[in-house]
């Protein structure tokens, strides 16, 4: 089954506690991205990736990172997280032939 | 990056036809527009997409006005499963630009 799949699923956390969110696709997609959604704001795009090795900064890139070293994964990093940073994460891949884009189910992130 | 209006809310009844409106006046030449919408707990899922001509597919229709500035996502037959939040989006680059969206409502 064509899927993004993302781990984990929900996660509470401190301040400053490193973490990483893993984003896998199975569909040997070549661009991936992460949004981050909030009540009233709607998602916004957090980093992006054309293929890899290859990334860039969406909206609201700072206190993220990414790296994009296979094709098929794309993990989130944030090295120092902070309150403002609790959020509902999306990654999502397309292929370069289509425009459709397919989410992951969302990771829910709490950052006390 | 060009704007798109949609109202906060709809409602509906099963197996009625809805119609979503999408106003987007300031769209340039290369954008497509595109329909998502996100089923509670869920990402997002792609609906439909087009550029100037109407567009069927097994999900909804999309009606695009002659000039551009406005579209409309039709789903002929409401059930209880299209409860959503419905967002326009104009794409001409690398990424989507989500606003609000259109909560959808289903009455049995």
């Amino acid at each position: 089954e064509a899927q993004v799949t993302q781990n984990p699923r929900y996660l509470i956390t401190v301040t400053g506690k490193k973490l990483t969110v893993t984003c896998s696709q199975n569909m040997n997609h070549e661009y991936m991205s992460w949004y981050r959604q909030d009540p009233g704001l709607g998602l916004r795009q957090i980093y992006y990736s054309m293929n890899v090795e290859v990334t860039d900064k969406g909206d609201v890139p700072e206190g993220y990172k990414v790296s994009r070293k296979e094709k098929r994964n794309f993990p989130l990093i944030l090295e120092s997280p902070s309150p403002n940073q609790t959020s509902l994460y999306f990654c999502a891949s397309r292929d370069w032939s289509s425009y459709e884009q397919y989410f992951g189910p969302g990771t829910r992130l709490t950052v006390t | 990056d060009a704007k798109t209006t949609q109202p906060n809310s709809m409602e509906s009844n099963e197996e009625e036809p809805v119609h979503l409106p999408c106003n987007h006046s300031t769209i340039s030449g290369t954008d497509y527009i595109h329909w998502y919408r996100q089923l509670p707990s869920q990402g997002p899922e792609y609906v439909i997409h087009g550029l100037t001509s109407n567009v069927n597919n097994r999900m909804a229709s999309l009606a695009i006005a002659e000039d551009r500035k406005s579209s409309t996502l039709i789903l002929h037959r409401a059930t209880l499963r299209d409860a959503a939040v419905y967002y326009c989006i104009l794409f001409n680059t690398d990424k989507l630009i989500f606003g609000t969206g259109t909560r959808l409502q289903v009455f049995p």
